[in-house]
Order: structure tokens, then C-alpha cells, then sequence
């Protein structure tokens, strides 16, 4: 398995542009995570899947952000209009919870908006 | 929710000393601790964890120890080296779901 895939690996986008961040989770992983890492905030959960159905979004900052997971290997998260605090690297993680293993982190999304 | 204290936030050690990072949790039910280590424009990647049933665990130069009654655990990393330099997360998880970090532990290990 490639690991944990996140697209793009950089995004720069203007104010008020709409972004969406993509992830391809660990085939087999019924756990999928959304992080965003800044200098300020540290490592933030964002919203989290198990098996494709949203448990907790308690993190997701406001309502220009959303979360969907149509299936077991795919994710976006999408920032609508996106804003220049937006601008972080966000992190995507998968992990098998019957086994109780590792959550495994993409390479991440380095998103600037400008 | 489970709220995990993460002390220091950056540690400066010599090389061939010990570094320890310590954390706390809030929620007893937790029982597994995870530690991970991020380096510069990396993604973080875990270096050894813990469950509740055991005190201690090793891995080569690496050690976590956990308190349940006290609810902390620590990272012990000994005979550091240069490629140790990174920054340090630990996180508490009462059933499989939300894995939460601490703050952060930035070690820098000088020569």
C-alpha cells in the first residue's frame, strides 16, 4: 500500500476562492482524520470518519468548512470562501480501530491563501 | 473530551544526554498513548506507544513509562543524537476514535 494520499501537495489560492483538500485513506482503515497544523495552534482534529460517517466535527472551525467521505477511500475537506487564516498544512490520518493500530498521516496539504 | 498537557514545549539537550517529555491526561478511561515524531516539513510518524495494562515499554534508545493514577506518561529518549532533533506529540485515546495531541515538544540536539 502507498500510504495514506493527499492532493495537492501545495495549494495557493486568493481570498474568497473555494479549496478542496483531497485524501485517500490506507485501503482496509475505517478511521480517517482531518488535522490542520499551524505554528499558533499546533496539530487541530478537525473532524473525524468511521467507516465513511462523520463521529465528531466539533473541531471544524466555522461553516466555511465542511467534510464528506462518499466512500471507504476517498475524503475531501473543503474550505468555502477560504481566508488567509485558512492558511496551514493540513494533515490527513487513517487507522484500523478493530486492531486498535496507528493512525498513519498523509503528506500533507501546505495550503496559502493570499 | 480527553484533554492531554504536553510539558516543555521546547527542550535543548547536549548531544549524548537524555531527553524526557512528559504528559498528562484528564480522562482515566484513556488506554493507549501514542508518541510522535515530526521533523522539519514532515509528517509526524509514530515512534512507540503504550497501553494501559503495562507501566513501561522500550524500543532501543527509546522509552515511555505511564502512570494511570496519576495520569501522565513520559517519553525517555537517551544517548540523543542529532537525527533526534524534532518535534515531539503525544496523545490519549479512551476508545478507538478521537486521537487528540498535546501541544508539542520542539527538542533541539546540539553537538
Amino acid at each position: 500500500d502507498a500510504g495514506v494520499i493527499q492532493s495537492p501537495r501545495h495549494e495557493v489560492t486568493e481570498m474568497g476562492q473555494e479549496v478542496t483538500l483531497r485524501c485517500k485513506p490506507i485501503s482496509g482503515h475505517d478511521y480517517l482524520f482531518w488535522y490542520r497544523q499551524t505554528m499558533m495552534r499546533g496539530l487541530e482534529l478537525l473532524i473525524y470518519f468511521n467507516n465513511n460517517v462523520p463521529i465528531d466535527d466539533s473541531g471544524m472551525p466555522e461553516d466555511r468548512f465542511s467534510a464528506k467521505m462518499p466512500n471507504a477511500s476517498f475524503s475531501t475537506l473543503k474550505i468555502q470562501p477560504s481566508e488567509p487564516r485558512d492558511s496551514a498544512v493540513y494533515f490527513c490520518a487513517s487507522s484500523n480501530g478493530q486492531m486498535n493500530t496507528e493512525a498513519f498521516f498523509g503528506q500533507g496539504t501546505r495550503l496559502t491563501v493570499v | 473530551g480527553e484533554n492531554v498537557e504536553q510539558h516543555p514545549s521546547t527542550l535543548s539537550v547536549q548531544e549524548g544526554d537524555s531527553a524526557v517529555i512528559k504528559c498528562t491526561y484528564s480522562d482515566s478511561a484513556s488506554n493507549y498513548f501514542p508518541w510522535y515524531k515530526q521533523e522539519l516539513g514532515k509528517r509526524p510518524q509514530l515512534i512507540i506507544d503504550i497501553r494501559s495494562n503495562v507501566g513501561e515499554k522500550k524500543d532501543q534508545r527509546i522509552a515511555v513509562t505511564l502512570n494511570k493514577t496519576a495520569k501522565h506518561f513520559s517519553l525517555h529518549i537517551t544517548e540523543t543524537q542529532p537525527e533526534d532533533s524534532a518535534v515531539y506529540f503525544c496523545a490519549a485515546l479512551k476508545s478507538w476514535g478521537k486521537l487528540q495531541f498535546g501541544a508539542g515538544t520542539q527538542v533541539v540536539v546540539t553537538p
